[in-house]
């Protein structure tokens, strides 16, 4: 149990377009989801936490014009990558926390989608 | 605030040695600790979690951690390694308050080496 989905698990984009990452909890409902970007070599960086319903709540030094966040159900959250340019180019990994008292208290991680930006 | 320290980034050993992974955390406030690990290229998967009761914490792949508060350690231990735990591991903490946010160490590249 406890599975988290990521799509695209790559993607290769223009400078100056567009690009949408899913992220799922498949056999949960989550009220709360997580973004993360992860550079080579390096831990993971909060970029915001996101509520169904809700706004967004970004961490500080994260552009929320520029990374777009969507939590329309308890079991999809979307960032959107706005006017993609390279230094942008990064690993993305998403995490889910569930609602019940079995799995409130730890956040299930996606796969990642490795994103570059030409 | 939390903070979390992995001293060790690196950790070479050789298979079916014993090994731990060394995770210290400050904070001001009562936390639950976690260790994740990552394969190349792969998001991260849960090993192991402390919330409350016993210290010691046994987790998958045959892992297991020990809570210790006056140290405020939580280091991973595993008795023999394979080849196959070749990967990067992540200490991570939250608080008990609510705020949900995970505080994450730097990281541990393990090599397990024939």
């Amino acid at each position: 149990g406890a599975v988290v989905s990521q799509h695209p698990s790559w993607v290769i984009c223009k400078s100056g377009t567009s690009v949408k990452i899913e992220c799922r909890s498949l056999d949960f409902q989550a009220t709360t989801m997580f973004w993360y970007r992860q550079f080579p070599k390096q831990s993971l960086m909060l970029m915001a936490t996101s509520n169904e319903g809700s706004k967004a709540t970004y961490e500080q030094g994260v552009e929320k014009d520029k990374f777009l966040i969507n939590h329309a159900s308890l079991t999809l959250s979307t960032l959107t990558v706005t006017s993609a340019h390279p230094e942008d180019s990064s690993f993305y990994i998403c995490s889910a926390r569930g609602r019940t008292t079995k799995n409130a208290d730890t956040q299930y991680f996606g796969p990642g989608t490795r994103l570059t930006v030409l | 605030a939390q903070s979390v320290t992995q001293l060790d980034s690196q950790v070479p050993v050789f298979e079916e040695a014993p090994v731990e992974l060394r995770c210290n955390y400050s904070s001001s406030v009562s936390v639950y600790l976690f260790w994740y690990v990552q394969y190349p290229n792969q998001g991260l998967q849960l090993l192991l979690k402390y919330l409350s009761g016993s210290t010691l914490v046994k987790g998958i792949n045959g892992f297991e951690a020990e809570f210790n508060k006056s140290q405020t350690s939580f280091h991973l231990r595993k008795p023999s390694v394979h080849i196959s735990d070749t990967a990067e591991y992540f200490c991570a903490v939250s608080d008990m308050s609510g705020s949900e946010k995970l505080v994450f160490g730097k990281g541990t590249k393990l090599t397990v080496n024939p």
